[in-house]
């Protein structure tokens, strides 16, 4: 059975930092590519950002480029986002997604909350 | 950037009904598009990729068509568990973009 869990979520003033974690059982991490994808309040999925399985190759949404970076650890099965100079449009709830599939995203964590605010 | 609509953004169905939703692209996606379905307070979940190819576990009542631009979610007799929010999803470039989603509700 695949699990996706993420942790590291919370309330962070505008211009702060945040390190979301995601951890991979039931598949071999290391062969996939790992996607991250936000949903504001009330609103549609986002796709934020993309990591080839040897963690060399990244795509990021307009939205969030210079500012967050997604790396991996395959030896713990680990996926991070590091989000900096957050802004109060970056509050949403935040998915960590495998991509067994390539471009879709196949299984999901529960998402994570987190809240840019002063 | 491929933009993605969807229409109609909200369907009033009731259990046994046929439900279609379409999906349309900004240019085409030779094919690569996913379904996914929501529920309040869940993380999506994969229906369909690849316009036409069920999820592992997915009931057969769902079913994807199209070509081109134009891509179709179809629920052959909706069920209780179906009501739910869907989204569409091109999967040919950067940045991945979704639809803006559709959302079933009982009649």
């Amino acid at each position: 059975e695949v699990q996706v869990v993420e942790s590291g979520g919370g309330l962070v003033p505008p211009g702060g930092s945040l390190r979301l974690s995601c951890v991979v059982s039931g598949f071999t991490f290391s062969d996939y590519w790992m996607f991250w994808v936000r949903q504001a309040p009330g609103e549609g999925l986002v796709w934020v950002s993309r990591l080839n399985n040897d963690g060399r190759s990244t795509n990021y949404a307009d939205s969030v480029r210079g500012r967050f970076t997604i790396t991996r650890d395959n030896a713990k099965n680990t996926l991070h986002l590091q989000m900096n100079s957050l802004r109060a449009e970056d509050t949403a709830v935040y998915y960590c997604a495998s991509g067994l599939r390539s471009y879709y995203f196949d299984y999901w964590g529960q998402g994570i909350q987190v809240t840019v605010s002063s | 950037d491929i933009q993605m609509t969807q229409s109609p953004s909200f369907v009033s169905a009731s259990v046994g009904d046929r439900v279609t939703i379409t999906c349309r692209a900004s240019q085409g996606i030779n094919r690569q598009l996913g379904w996914y379905q929501q529920k309040p307070g869940k993380a999506p979940k994969l229906l369909i990729y690849a316009t036409s190819t069920l999820q592992s576990g997915v009931p057969s009542r769902f079913s994807g068509s199209g070509s081109g631009t134009d891509y179709t979610l179809t629920i052959s007799s909706l069920q209780p568990e179906d009501f739910a929010t869907y989204y569409c999803q091109q999967g040919v470039s950067f940045p991945l973009t979704f639809g803006p989603g559709t959302k079933v509700e009982i009649k």
